[in-house]
C-alpha cells in the first residue's frame, strides 16, 4: 500500500539554526499538506499545495517558515531561524485531487529546538 | 470561524468496556466528518468519516453517526481491546471555508487496561 514518506523522523536543533524536513506524497497525488501538531493538540495547517502552486498559506509564519513544491511532486517545509516554540511535530499529507477526498499522513518529523 | 470540541482526556478503561468519545462541531457550511486515530510515535490514520447528516461511519468496531441537530459525531465501541490505546482526534473539513484542510479537535487520549 502506497504510503506518504517524511524525513528525518528525528530532528534536534538549537535553537537559530536553520532545519528543513522533506516530504514525498503518495505517487500521483496532486495535493500536499504541512501541518504542524503541537504537544497535546491537534494538527493545524501550515501550508496546502496543489501542484505546485500554494492554496493556503495564511496560518505559515513567513518571517521564518518557508515550503515548497517545485515540481509539484515532493515538498520541503524549512524553518530559518528556529525557535524553542517551534518544537512540535511536523505532519505531511496528501489527496489525490481537488476534490472533498480523504487525507493520507505521513509518519511526521518530530523537532526538538533547544 | 470554523472549531471542533472534543471530551477531554485521557480516558482509562478496561478492557472489553464500552467507550464513547465526545465531539462537537461549529461549521460555516456543510462539512463532511472525520475520526483520525494517532498511535504512539505514528502519524496519523483515517479511523471513519461521514460526510452528510445521518451518516454513520464504521470501522474496526468503531462507529460514529453525524448529527446535525446536534452537531455531534460522537465515536463509540462496544468493547474495547488493549491494541485501542491511542490517541484520537476529531475533524472537519468544511466547502464553505474554500480550502480542503482539515480542522482538529485537540486529541483525546484513550488507555485501555488488561
Amino acid at each position: 500500500e502506497a504510503e506518504v514518506a517524511q524525513s528525518p523522523r528525528y530532528k534536534i536543533t538549537e535553537k537559530s539554526q536553520a532545519v528543513a524536513f522533506w516530504c514525498d506524497p503518495i505517487s500521483g497525488h496532486a495535493t500536499l499538506y504541512w501541518y504542524r501538531q503541537i504537544l497535546g493538540q491537534g494538527p493545524e495547517l501550515l501550508v496546502q499545495f496543489q501542484d505546485e502552486s500554494v492554496v493556503d498559506d495564511s496560518q505559515l509564519p513567513k518571517d521564518r517558515f518557508s515550503a515548497e513544491r517545485l515540481k509539484g511532486v515532493d515538498s520541503t517545509l524549512k524553518i530559518q531561524p528556529a525557535e524553542l516554540g517551534d518544537s512540535a511535530m511536523y505532519l505531511c499529507a496528501s489527496t489525490r485531487g481537488r476534490g472533498w477526498e480523504t487525507q493520507y499522513f505521513g509518519p511526521g518529523t518530530r523537532l526538538l529546538v533547544l | 470561524g470554523d472549531s471542533v470540541t472534543q471530551m477531554e482526556g485521557p480516558v482509562t478503561l478496561s478492557e472489553e468496556a464500552f467507550l464513547t468519545i465526545n465531539c462537537t462541531y461549529t461549521a460555516t457550511g456543510y462539512p463532511s466528518l472525520f475520526w483520525y486515530v494517532q498511535y504512539p510515535g505514528e502519524g496519523l490514520q483515517l479511523l471513519l468519516k461521514a460526510t452528510k447528516a445521518d451518516d454513520k461511519g464504521s470501522n474496526k468496531g468503531f462507529e460514529a453517526t453525524y448529527r446535525k441537530e446536534t452537531t455531534s459525531f460522537h465515536l463509540e465501541k462496544g468493547s474495547v481491546q488493549v491494541s485501542d490505546s491511542a490517541v484520537y482526534f476529531c475533524a472537519l473539513s468544511d466547502p464553505a471555508q474554500g480550502a480542503q484542510k482539515l480542522v482538529f479537535g485537540q486529541g483525546t487520549r484513550l488507555t485501555i487496561n488488561p
